[in-house]
């Protein structure tokens, strides 16, 4: 079975730092996406960045940026110059047969 | 542009009373779409996807169901609400190379 996994379920970070939030997932497929979606209090699921698996070059988003290890199923997400905006769950995403499997979450906290 | 709409934004329900949440996409033409559910500080649940008009496949048993009368309608509903239908629910659809839009969501509360 595919499975996505967060291993930290909660992190905190002071403004203006850099963070990175973890995720691994499993699967026998060659190629795929895999998607980091954002969460902030209003419960707005946001799209933050997208990675297809057939890409070597990590992606990027302003200040967000994957560093995906395709051999090694890790796909983490780093944010840079944190922000107080970016308080937020954070869900790490792998797509498989129309559907997408969702990672638990990490709670990420930016602290002023 | 292609946007998605949900609503209500927020229900309360009595036990045993009938539900139907609607969501319908504008800008784009048989769209996959779905259902999710989401406890409180938790992961997305999966409940219903759709690759077409009458096409539906559930993921969990449960006491809702889901239709798709028209290409960009999907509509979530039960016949009589349980107290463990609380919860967030929110609506999808797949768009280019996969990536997900959502709805603003609708917070359910059964009473």
């Amino acid at each position: 079975a595919q499975t996505v996994t967060q291993s930290q379920p909660e992190m905190s970070v002071q403004e203006a730092e850099t963070v990175t939030l973890s995720c691994t997932y499993d699967t026998s497929e060659n190629n795929y996406y895999l998607f980091w979606y954002k969460q902030p209090p209003s419960r707005q699921m946001i799209l933050v960045i997208r990675q297809e698996a057939y890409k070597q070059q990590n992606a990027t988003e302003n200040r967000f940026s994957v560093n995906f290890q395709k051999a090694a199923k890790s796909f983490s997400l780093k944010i840079s110059d944190s922000q107080l905006g970016d308080t937020a769950m954070y869900f790490c995403a792998f797509y498989s047969n129309y559907q997408l499997i969702w990672g638990a979450g990490t709670k990420l906290i930016i602290k002023p | 542009s292609q946007t998605i709409h949900q609503w209500p934004a927020t229900l309360v329900q009595p036990v045993g009373s009938p539900l139907s949440l609607e969501c319908t996409v504008e800008g784009t033409s048989n769209p996959n779409l779905y259902w999710y559910r989401q406890a409180a500080g938790r992961g997305l649940q999966l409940l219903f996807y759709s690759v077409g008009i009458g096409q539906i496949s559930s993921e969990v048993p449960q006491n809702l169901s889901a239709s798709r009368p028209q290409d960009r309608q999907f509509i979530l509903s039960s016949k009589k609400l349980l107290l463990s239908d609380s919860g967030f629910y929110l609506c999808a659809w797949a768009g280019a190379n996969y990536g997900y839009t959502f709805g603003s969501g609708t917070r359910l509360t059964v009473v």
